[in-house]
């Protein structure tokens, strides 16, 4: 079983659909998790932390549940240029403060006009 | 914000050759870099942690006398692959932690580093 586990999707949706993407990973002791964003043939890029109470920036939704191991990102009124992939990261296990991440596969979402 | 700076941005060399990549942290201190390796379609592996002055960590199946690390500094990593090959070609991206930082904060990462053997 792989550590942090994604749909690869591809998600096509049009313009302006919520869209929502899934995450479990199998450490439970990992206590740090991250959505990032990674553009084609780019580096990933931070778009937001996981937080237990679940936290929002815009629109862009994240949920823990640690009792389920499972991860959520919410994206509402999806824009074109939301078009990307979607990685799911949690700190390693054992990595203590060594800031060791472990990546899911990622998600690809296309937004269509 | 944080910036890591990653160089060169790409590289084409023939079979055989040693590639040096630099990675530096500009306006923060890191006692911890890591490297990655992402092929096509793939997602990022861990490739090894470099530890500032030690020896890096490699991860379980990577070849230490293959990808050699150098951390000398606490705002410069490099890695050197040693007479790469063509299945050596990968897209290798660096991400730095502030030395200040605790684990439930995100790593900087550099522009990454596309490696083409031919």
């Amino acid at each position: 079983r792989k550590e942090v586990e994604q749909d690869p999707g591809p998600f096509n949706v049009p313009e302006g659909a919520t869209v929502a993407f899934n995450c479990t990973y199998s450490n439970s002791a990992s206590q740090s998790f991250f959505w990032y964003r990674q553009d084609c043939r780019k580096e990933p890029k931070l778009l937001m932390s996981v937080y237990s109470s679940g936290n929002e920036d815009g629109r862009f939704t994240a949920q823990l549940n640690r009792a389920s191991q499972y991860i959520s990102l919410l994206i509402r009124d999806s824009k074109l240029s939301d078009s990307a992939t979607y990685l799911c990261v949690v700190n390693a296990q054992g990595s203590g403060n060594t800031g060791k991440l472990i990546f899911g596969q990622g998600t690809t979402l296309q937004v269509k006009p | 914000g944080a910036v890591v700076s990653q160089h060169p941005s790409r590289v084409i060399c023939k079979s055989g050759t040693s590639v040096k990549i630099e990675c530096r942290s500009l306006d923060f201190q890191a006692t911890t870099m890591f490297w990655y390796r992402q092929f096509p379609k793939q997602s990022l592996m861990l490739m090894a942690t470099s530890n500032e002055g030690s020896k890096a960590t490699y991860e379980q199946g990577v070849e230490k006398d293959k990808f050699l690390i150098n951390h000398a500094s606490l705002t410069l990593s490099t890695l050197t692959v040693t007479s790469a090959h063509p299945e050596d070609s990968s897209f290798y991206i660096c991400s730095a932690r502030d030395l200040r930082a605790t684990s439930n904060q995100p790593q900087h990462f550099g522009d990454g580093t596309r490696l083409s053997i031919l």
